[in-house]
C-alpha cells in the first residue's frame, strides 16, 4: 500500500517557467489537499478537493491551479513560477464526509525557484 | 480569524526528562484537533485526534489532552527517537477534513 505518492521529490525552476507537481493516492480517499510549508509559517492550505470534479481555494491559492479528474490524482500547477513559490509542497488525502478523519501526507516536493 | 499557536518553538530535553508541548487555538467552533509528528525530509504522520474538552488519547510515551482553549502533548520519559517536529492542527465547525489550520510546530530534540 503506497499511500500518498508525490513526484518529483526535488525540482529547480527558473522564474517564469511552468510545471506540475504530481500527487496520487491509492486509498480511495475522497478528500485531497495541497499545502506549502515555509520556515516559521507552518503548513498553509493552497487548494483542496472534496471529490472528483470539485475543487476549492485554501488560504494561499494565488499562482496555483488544480484539477481533480479522478479520485486518485490531484496535480498542482504553477503557471509562471516566482521566487516566492520556493517552498516544500505536501499533498494529503483523507476519507470523505465530516467525520474528522486524519489526513495522510506524502513526503513532499522540494521546489526552488531561481 | 481562526488561529493555532504552538509553544515553545523548540525544546531540548535529556533522555528521560518529561515535558509538555502546548497548542492554543482560536476557532469559531472546534470540530477536531489533530496532532502530527514530522521527521526531517518527511511528511507529517498522524498521531491523535481529539474532539471535545476533557478528552485524552495515549500512544506509547505520548499523551494528548484537550481543553476549550488549548491542547497539550505530554511526553513521558522521552527517548532520542522521539526527536521530531510536532504539529498541531484544527478543523473548524463548517469545515471539512480537507481543510486544516496548522500551527508552526514545536521541534523537539531529546539527547541521550
Amino acid at each position: 500500500n503506497a499511500g500518498v505518492t508525490q513526484t518529483p521529490k526535488f525540482q529547480v525552476l527558473k522564474t517564469g517557467q511552468s510545471m506540475t507537481l504530481q500527487c496520487a493516492q491509492d486509498m480511495n480517499h475522497e478528500y485531497m489537499s495541497w499545502y506549502r510549508q515555509d520556515p516559521g509559517m507552518g503548513l498553509r492550505l493552497i487548494h483542496y478537493s472534496v471529490g472528483a470534479g470539485i475543487t476549492d481555494q485554501g488560504e494561499v491559492p494565488n499562482g496555483y491551479n488544480v484539477s481533480r479528474s479522478t479520485t486518485e490524482d490531484f496535480p498542482l500547477r504553477l503557471l509562471s513560477a516566482a521566487p516566492s513559490q520556493t517552498s516544500v509542497y505536501f499533498c494529503a488525502s483523507s476519507r470523505g464526509g465530516f467525520g474528522n478523519q486524519p489526513q495522510h501526507f506524502g513526503d513532499g516536493t522540494r521546489l526552488s525557484i531561481l | 480569524e481562526d488561529q493555532v499557536t504552538q509553544s515553545p518553538e523548540a525544546l531540548r530535553l535529556q533522555e528521560g526528562e518529561s515535558s509538555s508541548l502546548n497548542c492554543s487555538y482560536t476557532v469559531s467552533g472546534l470540530r477536531g484537533l489533530f496532532w502530527y509528528r514530522q521527521d526531517p525530509g518527511k511528511g507529517p504522520e498522524f498521531l491523535f485526534t481529539l474532539y471535545s474538552a476533557g478528552e485524552e488519547k495515549e500512544k506509547e510515551r505520548l499523551k494528548a489532552t484537550l481543553t476549550k482553549k488549548e491542547s497539550f502533548l505530554h511526553i513521558t520519559a522521552p527517548k532520542p527517537e522521539d526527536s521530531a517536529t510536532y504539529l498541531c492542527a484544527v478543523q473548524a465547525q463548517g469545515g471539512n477534513t480537507g481543510k486544516l489550520i496548522f500551527g508552526q510546530g514545536t521541534t523537539l530534540q531529546v539527547k541521550p
